[in-house]
């Protein structure tokens, strides 16, 4: 089982839906949850940084974290096609190196 | 303005040949990393850094070597010993910070530079 598994996708869209996007993990000891976005050919911008368990909101985005689930998710309110992106979730313990999620990629369509 | 710089963009390397990737910050950060990426796969960790002077392996070294000689500075040289280089390189840096209460060290999370692409022909 990989640490951290999350679906490909390709995830369509209409323009203006909600967007969930989860990863699930199963290193207990994992404290630090992440999500970048990562356009085509780009490097990863950090976009959410969560500690602990429960939600998290940024404008239009939202981490939840549920540590006793061992299932983090990330929500885009009013999405728009500049939210068309590959979307990396990612997570570390306290003093360990980060692991990534393989990426969901998500179109969102005018 | 502060940030991470990868260059080139695009590379191109012949069977055989050893080429090295560069990555500049100007963010005064201690550590820095290579990651590898892959169609369908997370990002893999090459090497990181996290003082001038030392490195240390991540989970795919092999065929890979670094060096850090200045704070700003981590060039990645893919040899030719790297039996499959084609991919998406990116380098990242970060800060460590000291817990006050337990005195140990951590890193933040790490900022990306826009990636090198590199096409063995």
């Amino acid at each position: 089982q990989k640490e951290v598994e999350q679906d490909p996708g390709p995830l369509s869209v209409p323009e203006g839906a909600i967007v969930s996007l989860n990863c699930t993990y199963s290193n207990s000891a994992f404290q630090y949850f992440m999500w970048y976005r990562q356009y085509s050919r780009k490097g990863p911008e950090l976009l959410m940084y969560t500690y602990s368990s429960g939600n998290k909101e940024d404008g239009r985005f939202t981490a939840q974290v549920d540590k006793s689930s061992k299932y983090i998710s990330l929500f885009i309110r009013d999405s728009q096609p500049s939210d068309s992106a590959t979307y990396l979730c990612a997570m570390k313990t306290s003093y360990d190196k980060v692991i990534f999620g393989p990426g969901t990629s998500l179109s969102v369509i005018p | 303005d502060g940030g991470i710089t990868q260059s080139p963009k695009y590379l191109f390397r012949k069977e055989g040949q050893n080429v090295t990737l560069s990555c500049e910050q100007n963010l005064n950060h201690d550590a820095m990393y290579w990651y590898r990426q892959d169609p369908g796969q997370g990002l893999r960790l090459i090497y990181y850094s996290q003082i001038v002077n030392d490195f240390q392996k991540g989970d795919i070294a092999e065929g890979y070597s670094v060096s850090r000689e200045k704070k700003e500075s981590f060039p990645l040289t893919v040899t030719s010993a790297q039996k499959n280089p084609t991919a998406f390189y990116l380098c990242a840096s970060s800060i460590f910070v000291r817990s006050g209460r337990t005195g140990r060290i951590g890193n933040t999370e790490a900022f990306f530079g826009q990636g090198t692409r590199l096409t063995v022909v």
